[in-house]
């Protein structure tokens, strides 16, 4: 199975001050297709995780623009411009190139 | 507004059996694969069982194949979780999943005696 590992596991940020989560896969998440099939999904607290972003990049509809994810082959990062304190709960990253399907540890974002 | 409702969840024993089910809203059902993932706070999030939008594909993950069946009722946009041989390393929320866009609120299943 294809293993997500994220760093850092745990963030404490100031409002307004950037944040960052990396995530590295055991194996290249290119499918045949040519799409890397990554996923950024957030999971308030007591809520149902939610898809932030897809294909390393685009935007879940209703996503803040603060939000973003970049990289390719193995190595997936996803970048708050700005923490605001609604961002607090934990961040999974997630493949669906490979079966099965696969997640991150998650990294626990809180506010400082 | 996609809505995916999960019900079925509860204590069973070990080795016992649950019918876990998704009620499905807001989108054409049968042009979409869906699935099952769980949560459990050791493990974290696990992807369970996914079936193609006919029913004709499933996949499943190593630890429940031979115990969990995933199946669909297309006419009444209903997913399904059948899981037989229960063990206590079952014990999760259990989320249906649209794709990977979409979640239900999950049910809780809880294997104990």
């Amino acid at each position: 199975d294809v293993v997500l590992t994220q760093s850092p596991l745990s963030l404490s940020v100031t409002l307004g001050q950037p944040a960052s989560i990396s995530c590295r896969s055991s194996q290249s998440l290119v499918d045949s297709d040519g799409y890397t099939y990554l996923n950024w999904f957030q999971q308030r607290p007591g809520q149902s995780p939610r898809r932030l972003i897809y294909k390393v990049s685009k935007w879940e509809s209703g996503v803040p623009d603060r939000f973003s994810g970049s990289g390719s082959g193995t190595d997936f990062t996803l970048k708050i411009s700005r923490v605001e304190a609604e961002d607090v709960g934990v961040y999974y990253c997630m493949q669906d190139t490979h079966w099965p399907k696969t997640f991150g540890q998650g990294t626990k974002l809180e506010i400082k | 507004e996609v809505q995916l409702v999960e019900s079925g969840g509860g204590l069973v024993q070990p080795g016992g059996s649950l019918r876990l089910s998704c009620a499905a809203s807001g989108f054409t059902f049968s042009r979409h694969w869906m699935n099952w993932v769980r949560q459990t706070p050791g493990k974290g999030l696990e992807w369970v069982a996914n079936i193609k939008e006919d029913g004709s594909d499933k996949y499943y993950v190593d630890s429940v194949k031979g115990r969990f069946t995933i199946s669909r009722d297309n006419t009444n946009n209903s997913l399904y979780l059948q899981m037989n041989s229960l063990r206590a390393e079952d014990t999760a929320v259990y989320y249906c999943v649209r794709g990977s866009s979409h979640w239900g609120q999950g049910t809780l299943v809880t294997v104990s005696s």
